[in-house]
């Protein structure tokens, strides 16, 4: 299982710029990083997809360096809306002989007026 | 609607119940999973479905049953659980392609289980 590490809370205000960085020191060959958002009670929804360098898309960035052993997740102009658990995972196909995905205790992302 | 749905949403049960939890996907994809998620702790992966065939399961005791009819349907049976049973049981599918191409779970909303 590939372990992640990310910080257990941030703060932030609305329209600040939010980044989460994610530690996946035996990440393999055929891994993906994917980052997750979660409200209470309900299930997580997918935010991004990347295999390398950079990934953008309309709510979220993920920045990978080329060892790939840490990825950081940026949200542009962060609203109290964000406010929620954020998790990074790290896997592949389950016969594509990388990670299963496995969730962490994810960030909780506290956003403030 | 985010293409996996779950019933019940909430179920209360006593410990002699047995109940069934049931969770649908309509986004055509090949893989299905059960989570576990109790309160202040990490998601906790139960059970893994590839092709209808279950090729996983994470220690979980025989009171949690998982049933796979098809690659649409999940069903968790319950039966003679207990109080630390209850949590937000998950269930997410995804397109498992093979070859380690990049893959993301879809989830549904989850069933809120309270065992009295």
């Amino acid at each position: 299982l590939a372990k992640t590490t990310q910080p257990i809370s941030m703060d932030s205000y609305e329209g600040q710029e939010v980044n989460i960085t994610c530690s996946h020191n035996n990440i393999a060959t055929n891994d993906y990083i994917t980052w997750y958002q979660q409200f209470p009670s309900q299930g997580p929804r997918f935010i991004i997809q990347g295999y390398k360098t950079k990934v953008t898309n309309e709510v979220a960035s993920l920045f990978i360096p080329a060892d790939r052993k840490s990825s950081t997740l940026s949200l542009p102009r962060v609203s109290l809306s964000d406010t929620a658990v954020y998790y990074c995972l790290v896997g592949g196909d389950l016969t594509g002989g990388g990670n299963k995905l496995t969730f962490g205790t994810g960030t909780q992302l506290k956003v403030e007026l | 609607e985010t293409g996996v749905t779950q019933t019940p949403r909430h179920l209360v049960m006593g410990m002699t119940n047995k109940k069934s939890l049931k969770c649908e996907q309509h986004l055509g994809h090949n893989a299905m999973y059960w989570y576990k998620q109790s309160a202040k702790k990490p998601l906790e992966l139960m059970f893994v479905y590839s092709l209808e065939e279950r090729v996983e399961n994470n220690s979980v005791p025989s009171r949690f049953s998982p049933e796979c009819p098809n690659s649409s349907h999940l069903f968790l049976h319950l039966h003679t659980l207990q109080p630390e049973d209850s949590a937000l049981y998950l269930c997410a599918s995804s397109q498992d392609r093979g070859g380690g191409a990049g893959y993301g779970y879809t989830f549904g909303s989850g069933t809120r289980l309270t065992v009295v």
